[in-house]
């Protein structure tokens, strides 16, 4: 069975510092990971994908993670937070099987202070 | 990527009434899915809605309770029957097209049951 765990259910960090959001998996088969952000009164959007291509993935809004199998985590970093970042990030798991049914994890909320 | 609406866009019951949310993508998709996020919590998955076919429903929910229809490739109803305050919640439509691991969101429903 698949999970997922988000370490921390709020992250606050300074407008221009790291950015920084905990994702932890279980998967028996390789896994599909994303991240998604929902912003207030919103549906989620996609940051990014992994896929079992590059271990290092690229998104939208300066977004990045890097899938550590051996870790077995895939953590969102951004260099720099903007005050647009405020939102609430989740870390999903799915696999090819069963049509790609996607398991959320919890969700961090993330805090940006001028 | 596909653009997802959903109707309405909020709405406020009173128990023992049934509200269907309907929700339409803008172009053919593979498959729909129905989820809940009660209020600062992570998604549920409720259904898969398939064309053509009965929804397959996740554990702890039934379709008496949540019947759903797919009558074609771009749209799916979900009713929330007999309701209670228990299902006040969003209620959130997502979709993927053929061969897709990450999924498309609408922009939800939030349900208010007095």
């Amino acid at each position: 069975a698949q999970s997922v765990t988000q370490l921390g259910s709020h992250v606050s960090v300074s407008e221009g510092a790291l950015v920084l959001l905990r994702c932890n998996y279980s998967s028996s088969v390789p896994p599909y990971l994303f991240w998604y952000v929902q912003y207030p009164n919103q549906g989620l959007q996609l940051l990014l994908k992994y896929t079992s291509a590059a271990t290092l993935v690229k998104g939208i809004n300066g977004f990045e993670a890097e899938f550590k199998k051996s870790e077995t985590s895939f953590h969102l970093t951004k260099p720099s937070a903007h005050m647009s970042d405020a939102a609430e990030y989740f870390c999903a798991v799915s696999d090819n099987t069963g049509g790609f049914k996607t398991i959320f994890g919890a969700g961090t909320r993330l805090f940006v202070k001028a | 990527s596909a653009v997802i609406s959903q109707k309405p866009s909020r709405d406020i019951c009173q128990r023992g009434t049934s509200l269907t949310i309907q929700c339409q993508v803008d172009s053919q998709v593979t498959m729909m899915f129905w989820y809940r996020q009660q209020p600062g919590q992570s998604l549920t998955l409720i259904a898969t809605a398939n064309q053509g076919s009965e929804a397959t429903y996740e554990s702890g929910f039934v379709i008496d309770k949540f019947p759903i229809s797919r009558p074609n490739l771009t749209f799916s109803t979900l009713t929330v029957s007999n309701m209670s305050p228990e299902d006040s919640s969003i209620y959130l439509c997502s979709a993927s097209g053929q061969g897709e691991s990450e999924q498309y969101f609408g922009p939800g429903t939030r349900l208010t049951v007095t």
